[in-house]
């Protein structure tokens, strides 16, 4: 079973602070994502990689930062948190597709920031 | 960007009874629609997928189906049970890039 980690459920944060979320998968995906979900609009990408070291910026990545120095790690960086920030932030990864591979998102369960 | 829109954002059927949720995309190039379904306080986990290349797929008692020239395509589930109430999110991308993009959801509740 594909598993994805999230280090953290939930998180409450203060305003201007630096946080840090972070993500692991245990099944040598080479994509990994990070998205954010709020009532109403769904999932948003924030950012994704699809190699060490190696980012694309999603659709709402302002405020936000991503590191990947290692292929089973995806971090999340909020430089200074913001209350706007506040929502429920899902890690996903999946295999490259073609050859007829799964390209199944397999996500993790959830951090549930709080910046007050 | 691709621009996914997912219509109803609710849906309430009684048991039984089918349900169809649709979306619709906005980049021509987008070639891969899978639908994810979350129950609640669970992650989301795909159920179905399917690839432009064909306009239908059906895997028991839900189909998808693919209108290329539309730019739409629908979740079909028959035969509803209480089980399937969760909220339903439909996306678009590329299948070769696997980047994807979702809808709002679709917050279904089957009623017994």
């Amino acid at each position: 079973d594909v598993k994805v980690t999230q280090s953290s459920r939930y998180l409450v944060k203060r305003t201007g602070e630096k946080v840090f979320l972070e993500c692991v998968q245990d099944m040598d995906h080479e994509n990994m994502f990070w998205y954010r979900q709020d009532p109403g609009l769904g999932l948003r990408l924030i950012y994704f990689s699809y190699d060490v070291k190696m980012k694309e910026k999603g659709d709402i990545p302002e405020g936000y930062s991503v590191s990947r120095e290692k292929k089973e790690r995806f971090s999340l960086i909020l430089e200074s948190a913001s209350t706007n920030q506040t929502s429920m932030y899902l890690c996903a990864s999946s295999q490259i597709s073609g050859g007829g591979l799964n390209t199944e998102a397999f996500f993790g369960q959830g951090t549930r920031l709080t910046v007050v | 960007g691709e621009n996914v829109e997912q219509h109803p954002s609710t849906l309430s059927v009684q048991e039984g009874d089918s349900a169809v949720i649709k979306c619709t995309y906005s980049d021509s190039a987008s070639n891969y629609f899978p639908w994810y379904k979350q129950e609640l306080g669970k992650r989301p986990q795909l159920i179905i997928d399917i690839r432009s290349n064909v306009g239908e797929k059906k895997d028991q008692r839900i189909a998808v189906t693919l209108n290329k020239t539309a730019k739409h395509f629908s979740l079909h589930i028959t035969e509803t049970q209480p089980e399937d109430s969760a909220v339903y999110f439909c996306a678009a991308g590329l299948y070769n890039f696997n980047k994807f993009y979702f809808g709002s959801g679709t917050k279904l509740n089957v009623k017994p």
